[in-house]
């Protein structure tokens, strides 16, 4: 099956930095979603980004479909944003391969 | 619109016995995917249904199964538990399925098998 792999796998931040969190995946997709699971387990809902750029609030995400990665853009980070973050895509059937997560750590 | 609930929340159970878990989509979605989450294997895809059919299925033993009804309501089991099966399993739904669809996921069921 398709390779969707993320980095980093871990990343500490200070409150107020940005950072850049990346999912590369080996094969062309139909769908790309991006995922926070927060410490209760709920995977909350991102982005859903095939192709192009999107943005909401303080984060942003970017998708290249044709070069097989996908970005997302978190910006002046806060406490609450840690957690893990998942990228996930859709090939031809309706399941979601996912990747292997980045863990965010966000420091007063 | 309510999102997609599950239930229970948390189960505890002991090897060898059996557990059913449920899941209620957003109104008006059609498919169903259920997925397992582990430290070890990451998040897994164990089926999805749509239209009370089985649509897609992934690599698990015979042991896990699912059903849906009428109203998009779905259900998965798993039989004789073993100690690997200990995972957050989680469901979600989307519209109709298929590759152009956004999938939303309930808050998931926390299995302990001792």
């Amino acid at each position: 099956g398709i390779q969707v792999e993320q980095s980093p796998p871990d990343l500490i931040l200070q409150e107020g930095a940005n950072s850049t969190l990346r999912c590369n995946f080996s094969d062309s997709v139909n769908n790309l979603q991006w995922f926070h699971q927060n410490p209760w387990g709920q995977l909350i809902n991102l982005f859903y980004i095939p192709s192009g750029t999107k943005q909401n609030g303080r984060l942003s995400a970017t998708t290249v479909a044709t070069e097989r990665y996908s970005l997302l853009y978190i910006s002046s980070s806060q406490t609450t944003d840690s957690g893990v973050y998942f990228c996930a895509v859709l090939t031809g059937a309706n399941n979601l391969f996912f990747g292997t997560g980045t863990r965010l750590t966000v420091i007063p | 619109k309510a999102g997609v609930t599950q239930t229970p929340r948390y189960l505890i159970k002991t090897r060898g016995q059996q557990v059913t878990l449920s899941c209620s989509p957003i109104s008006g979605h059609r498919s169903v995917s259920w997925y397992q989450q582990t430290p070890g294997q990451g998040l897994q895809f164990l089926f999805e249904y749509f239209s009370e059919t089985q649509r897609n299925k992934g690599n698990f033993p015979g042991r896990f199964s699912g059903r849906q009804f009428s109203n998009s309501r779905s259900e998965m089991n798993v039989s004789t538990l073993e100690l690997g099966d200990s995972a957050l399993y989680l469901c979600a739904s989307s519209f109709q399925g298929g590759s152009g669809n956004e999938q939303f996921f309930g808050p998931g069921t926390r299995l302990t098998v001792l």
